[in-house]
């Protein structure tokens, strides 16, 4: 079953602006990371944030995770066309069990030149 | 970063028949994961496949309608049998790109459809 919920499902913004997206897991984690897909191609990491880590940054995006209240927020400065992707939190769950990565549902970005 | 190829990139297959997946990765790595990703869906864990040992199938995947082949450390099948439409997705194949629980890279996926 899927672990995470993404909101908003579908996002369309201006370039330029910030682009914010949340997801929220069930259990408990090692840690969460956020993948982008274009087109339906395979996926590309972005970030990795530990579950004792609170807020983590790599050039344009940002990542917050709270695990008390297990969610996390990606939030894409100054967006740009190529932007334009579906972006997916996926968790490694915590206590030993399965080795792969659990999806959320995805947020589908659309930045409008 | 690991490079992953898979084969075919797409197929479009008759119900009834079976395809064999193909993903190579340009280095040695411990395990690889196959992930299925129906129309307009995110993606699921099939099974993770460590060389020299039966892959683990994860709860709605059976061995029986996706066996599994892991011969080397650089390369692995997945076999999609007895096809129906349900099965029309795009699947990918993942390796562990930096130690146990990091980073996964994955391949491009194969975009399957059956009729």
């Amino acid at each position: 079953s899927q672990q995470g919920e993404e909101d908003p499902q579908a996002l369309s913004i201006q370039e330029g602006e910030n682009a914010t997206m949340n997801c929220s897991y069930k259990t408990s984690i090692n840690n969460l990371q956020w993948y982008r897909q274009n087109s339906g191609r395979g996926l590309v990491h972005l970030i990795l944030i530990r579950s004792n880590e609170r807020e983590k940054h790599s050039g344009r995006l940002r990542v917050t995770l709270d695990t008390s209240r297990k969610s996390s927020s990606l939030l894409i400065t100054a967006s740009r066309a190529a932007d334009t992707a579906s972006y997916f939190c996926a968790t490694v769950l915590s206590g030993g069990g399965a080795d792969g990565l659990t999806f959320g549902k995805g947020t589908h970005l659309i930045i409008q030149p | 970063s690991a490079v992953i190829s898979q084969k075919p990139s797409r197929d479009i297959c008759q119900r009834g028949t079976s395809l064999t997946i193909q993903c190579q990765v340009d280095s040695q790595v411990t395990m690889m994961f196959w992930y299925r990703q129906q129309p307009g869906q995110s993606l699921t864990l099939i099974a993770t496949a460590n060389q020299g040992s039966e892959a683990t199938y994860e709860s709605g995947f059976v061995i029986d309608k996706f066996p599994i082949s892991r011969p080397n450390l650089t390369f692995s099948t997945l076999t999609v049998s007895n096809m129906s439409p349900e099965d029309s997705s795009i699947y990918l194949c993942s390796v562990d790109g930096r130690g146990y629980q990091e980073t996964q890279y994955f391949g491009p996926g194969t975009r399957l459809l059956v009729l």
